[in-house]
């Protein structure tokens, strides 16, 4: 079945990196823009992050712009979202996410990981 | 950039009840309008896409409608199992926008 799952959360203290993966199956990769949302806690959903199905387009919130990278790898079938110099501000659930083709919208998100960032 | 401003951001209603959610774009985005649901510790659920169409799934008692800048989702009779938290989302543009939230909560 249709499946993302995030990995590679935790704490981390501020100004540090730490990179998220989300390994998808069930479907052809290759085949859908990808995006990362996030969501603090107790507060509403925040998009961080779209990548283009064949990797040549890639956006920014303006709140993570220059500061985190979202990448893919088709090999593996892995998404992933490169965080540096973190802040406090960036503690959140950070979930990946399949567009859908058929409305922009997304059906399918993987389960959520958690990042801390305190010292 | 697009925003999104949903209204209420909370609203009380009772089992059986209908409910209605407004979702205004800083711009128009044509049918471009996405609704989930989400419940605590759970990831979004995707309700409606392009304004007005059903996800699979998805009980009928959940509609979309509008377009351009002004959407309304409706939910015609309230279940035990809708108490959760729904957003828009527009999808106009490479980036998306999500609203605020509206909470629906037990009366």
């Amino acid at each position: 079945q249709v499946q993302l799952v995030e990995s590679g959360g935790g704490v981390v203290q501020p100004g540090r990196s730490l990179r998220l993966s989300c390994a998808a199956s069930g479907f052809i990769f290759s085949s859908y823009a990808m995006h990362w949302v996030r969501q603090a806690p107790g507060k509403g959903l925040e998009w961080v992050a779209v990548i283009s199905n064949d990797g040549s387009n890639k956006y920014y919130a303006d709140s993570v712009k220059g500061r985190f990278t979202i990448s893919r790898d088709y090999s593996k079938n892995t998404l992933y979202l490169q965080m540096n110099s973190l802040r406090a501000e960036d503690t959140a659930v950070y979930f990946c996410a399949r567009e859908d083709t058929y409305g922009y919208a997304a059906a399918t998100w993987g389960q959520g990981a958690l990042v801390t960032v305190s010292s | 950039d697009i925003q999104m401003t949903q209204s209420p951001s909370s609203v009380s209603a009772s089992v059986r009840d209908r409910v209605t959610i407004t979702c205004r774009a800083s711009q128009g985005i044509s049918s471009w309008l996405a609704w989930y649901q989400q419940k605590p510790g759970k990831a979004p659920k995707l309700l409606i896409y392009a304004a007005s169409s059903l996800q699979s799934g998805v009980p009928s008692r959940f509609s979309g409608s509008g377009s351009g800048t002004d959407f309304t989702l409706t939910i015609s009779s309230l279940q035990p199992e809708d108490f959760a938290t729904y957003y828009c989302q527009q999808a106009n543009s490479f980036s998306w926008t999500f609203g605020q939230g509206t909470k629906v909560e037990i009366k």
